[in-house]
């Protein structure tokens, strides 16, 4: 069963840079692609980016141009960072898997959401 | 890529089934069989209840159940309870090599 716990710091100033760390437990960091997702308050969900143990990243385009995915799986966290940020980037961030699959050649991810974390509300705001 | 269409909320009473639509277009929902449901109760994170159109994770009620007719997709409760009161989103894979999610549906259980 694995376990996501999100960290970091709930309130951020406008144009400055948000960071979040996801704490990966009770999984293979192989057997996942490792994804960030926001909820803004009373709205629905927006996918953010993905990646692979191996380095490889998937980013939504419309974010892509702020927003860095990395992985340290010496530690099992995988990390965001999102600079630039405005009060439209207050919102609830969840960390989630992907199952990961193999098709004789290579891993891809598989395109839903299995294991989530509790999320954590990042208000940006002077 | 624009989000999928749900209608924003439907009721249903105890023990009456319900079906909540998510609309997309080609390139996402009527192009690919990757379309999954999410739970999600107040102050909680999302919970998959479906994925691939029409597969149920281990653990999730058989209560629950999805479907695909072109562009649309759906998911259906049947034997409504009171602790399927929640919000669902659809999501789809696209073509452009991401997921999209839907606007959401909150399900009342009158």
């Amino acid at each position: 069963q694995v376990q996501l716990q999100e960290s970091g710091p709930g309130l951020v100033k406008p144009s400055e840079t948000l960071s979040l760390t996801c704490t990966v437990s009770g999984g293979s960091m192989s057997s996942y692609y490792w994804s960030w997702i926001r909820q803004p308050p009373g709205k629905g969900l927006e996918w953010i980016a993905y990646i692979y143990y191996s380095g490889s990243t998937n980013y939504n385009p419309s974010l892509k141009s702020r927003v860095t995915i990395s992985a340290d799986t010496s530690k099992h966290q995988f990390s965001l960072k999102m600079s630039s940020v405005t009060a439209a980037d207050t919102a609830v961030y969840y960390c989630a898997t992907l199952p990961a699959s193999y098709d004789g050649s290579a891993y891809y991810s598989e395109h839903y959401f299995d294991y989530w974390g509790q999320g954590t509300l990042v208000t940006v705001s002077s | 890529q624009s989000a999928l269409t749900q209608p924003a909320s439907v009721s249903g009473s105890p023990g009456q089934s319900i079906t909540i639509s998510c609309t997309g277009t080609s390139s996402d929902v009527g192009g690919y069989k990757f379309v999954s449901w999410y739970q999600q109760h107040p102050g909680k994170a999302p919970k998959l209840m479906i994925y691939d159109v029409s597969n149920r994770p281990s653990g999730v009620s058989n209560r629950f159940s999805g479907s695909k007719s072109g562009n649309t997709a759906s998911l259906t409760i049947s034997g409504l309870q009171a602790e399927d009161e929640a919000a669902y989103y659809c999501s789809s894979y696209t073509s452009t090599n991401y997921v999209v999610f839907g606007g959401g549906t909150k399900l009342t259980v009158l």
